[in-house]
C-alpha cells in the first residue's frame, strides 16, 4: 500500500524553529518527486515546496523562501521541511504529498494525512 | 503566480442532480489543471489531470473539461458521498498554484 507518513508539528513559538519529516512507503520513492502543501484552519490548500528525486530541482512558495528548507533522504525514504523563524501565519496542517513524476511540476497522486503546526506565544 | 479561481464558493444541489464547479487561472495554464476532492477531516484525493483525464480509481460521473484559462469540472449524478470541498490546481508554472475551492454541500 502507498503511504506517507508525516510527524513532527508541534506548538511553537514565533521565531522558533521546527523540522517536519514525511515517510513513504509502497513505492520506489527515489523515483518521484514530493512536495509539502500546508492548509491553514479553515482556509484552502497553499503548495509550499517542493523538490525532485535527485534534490537537484528545489522550489519554494515566496511566503516562506528563506525560511523553510526541504530535503529529502532517499536510503531512508524520507522527505523533510525544517522550518526557521516561525510566524503566526505558518500556522496550519502540513501534508506531505508524492508528485506524479520525478521533477516537483505537476500534480499531486498520493497525500499524507498531515500533521499540525501551531505557532502562538 | 498564476492566480486560479474557483466559481460558485458553495454549491448546493440535491442528490441524483448534476454538478458544475468552475475554475478560472490568470493567464493560460494550457491542460495543466488537476482537481482535488477534500472531505472534512481528510486529506485531499487527486480526481482529475490534464484537464481531463480522470486518476485510478475515480468514478467516471466525475469529467473535467477546458484548457487555457477555463476548466470545467462536472459531476453527472450526485452521491452521498459527493459532498465535500474540490480544489483546482495549476501545474504550469511554479509556483503551483490552487483555488479558494467549492464546497458542494446538500440542499
Amino acid at each position: 500500500e502507498v503511504q506517507l507518513v508525516e510527524s513532527g508539528g508541534d506548538l511553537v513559538q514565533p521565531a522558533r524553529s521546527l523540522r517536519l519529516s514525511c515517510a513513504a512507503s509502497g513505492f520506489t520513492f527515489d523515483d518521484y518527486a514530493m512536495h509539502w502543501v500546508r492548509q491553514a484552519p479553515g482556509k484552502g490548500l497553499e503548495w509550499v515546496s517542493g523538490i525532485s528525486w535527485n534534490s537537484v530541482s528545489i522550489g519554494y512558495a515566496d511566503s516562506v523562501k528563506g525560511r523553510f528548507t526541504i530535503s529529502r533522504d532517499n536510503a531512508k525514504n524520507s522527505v523533510f521541511l525544517q522550518m526557521n523563524s516561525l510566524r503566526a501565519e505558518d500556522t496550519a496542517l502540513y501534508y506531505c504529498a508524492k508528485d506524479k513524476y520525478s521533477s516537483p511540476n505537476y500534480y499531486m497522486d498520493v497525500w499524507g494525512k498531515g500533521t499540525t503546526v501551531i505557532v502562538s506565544s | 503566480e498564476i492566480v486560479m479561481t474557483q466559481s460558485p464558493a458553495t454549491l448546493s444541489e440535491s442528490p441524483g442532480e448534476r454538478a458544475t464547479l468552475s475554475c478560472r487561472a490568470s493567464q493560460s495554464v494550457s491542460s495543466d489543471l488537476a482537481w482535488y476532492q477534500q472531505k472534512p477531516g481528510q486529506a485531499p484525493r487527486l480526481l482529475i489531470f490534464g484537464a481531463s483525464t480522470r486518476a485510478t480509481g475515480i468514478p467516471a460521473r466525475f469529467s473535467g473539461s477546458g484548457s487555457g484559462t477555463e476548466f470545467t469540472l462536472t459531476i453527472s449524478s450526485l452521491q452521498s458521498e459527493d459532498f465535500a470541498v474540490y480544489y483546482c490546481q495549476q501545474y504550469k508554472n511554479w509556483p503551483q498554484t490552487f483555488g479558494q475551492g467549492t464546497k458542494v454541500e446538500i440542499k
